[in-house]
């Protein structure tokens, strides 16, 4: 159980379109959802947190007119990188906590690479 | 500000061998939980092992086991009988209460590899 689906695993775009990843719980319901980006051997950095039904919360830096996060039901959150350039190719990575689990249990995605051309 | 200080960027292990990483944290929180992860080539963050911080008995999982010494901020994790498949990045992690709803803090982690 506890099972997060992250689609697509890998995407390549072209510089100024904008590409959506989503996450998705496919057996539990997601009270809160997180999003981390990841550059090549670097630890994962918080980007933003999102909760069902309401606006996401971003990390300081974060610019969130650029990732825009919906978490529109409670087994799917979806971040789209708007207007993307080169400087936005790395990996990012979602991850949800279940409404019936303890509150500290992460469950996380597989990740979605993007490189933009 | 919470911070996660992972000081070993690579180490090497021979198989089944005894490994231990070292993590070291800052908080003014009193109710905080720690956890390791491992990420392997893959790249799926799969979870090691976790401690609260108000249980004083190390936390075992297996072959992987923790030393937590509160007052020293410290939490190292020892891999014992080291496998080939242990070959990945480690991250130590940390999370409390917060605005940002028990989001994990994240050290920069280790690269552990294994060696036949």
């Amino acid at each position: 159980g506890a099972v997060v689906s992250q689609h697509p695993s890998r995407v390549i775009c072209k510089s100024g379109t904008s590409v959506k990843i989503e996450c998705r719980s496919l057996d539990f319901q997601a009270t809160t959802m997180f999003w981390y980006r990841q550059f090549p051997k670097q630890s994962l950095m918080l980007m933003a947190t999102s909760n069902e039904g309401s606006k996401a919360t971003y990390e300081q830096g974060v610019e969130k007119d650029k990732f825009l996060i919906n978490h529109a039901s409670l087994t799917l959150s979806t971040l789209t990188v708007t207007s993307a350039h080169p400087e936005d190719s790395s990996f990012y990575i979602c991850s949800a906590r279940a409404r019936a689990r303890k509150v500290t249990e992460a469950f996380f995605g597989q990740g979605t690479r993007l490189t933009v051309v | 500000a919470q911070t996660v200080t992972q000081s070993q960027p690579e180490m090497s292990v021979q198989e089944a061998e005894t490994v231990t990483l070292s993590c070291t944290y800052d908080t003014s929180e009193n109710n905080y939980y720690l956890f390791w992860y491992k990420q392997p080539p893959s790249r799926q963050m799969i979870l090691v092992i976790r401690q609260e911080a108000y249980k004083q008995q190390n936390a075992t999982e297996n072959r992987f086991s923790v030393n937590f010494q509160k007052a020293a901020k410290s939490f190292s994790l020892k891999i014992s009988d080291s496998q080939l498949g242990d070959t990945a990045m480690y991250f130590c992690a940390f999370t409390f209460s917060s605005n940002s709803g028990y989001a994990l803090n994240f050290g920069k982690g280790t690269s552990l590899l294994v060696t036949p």
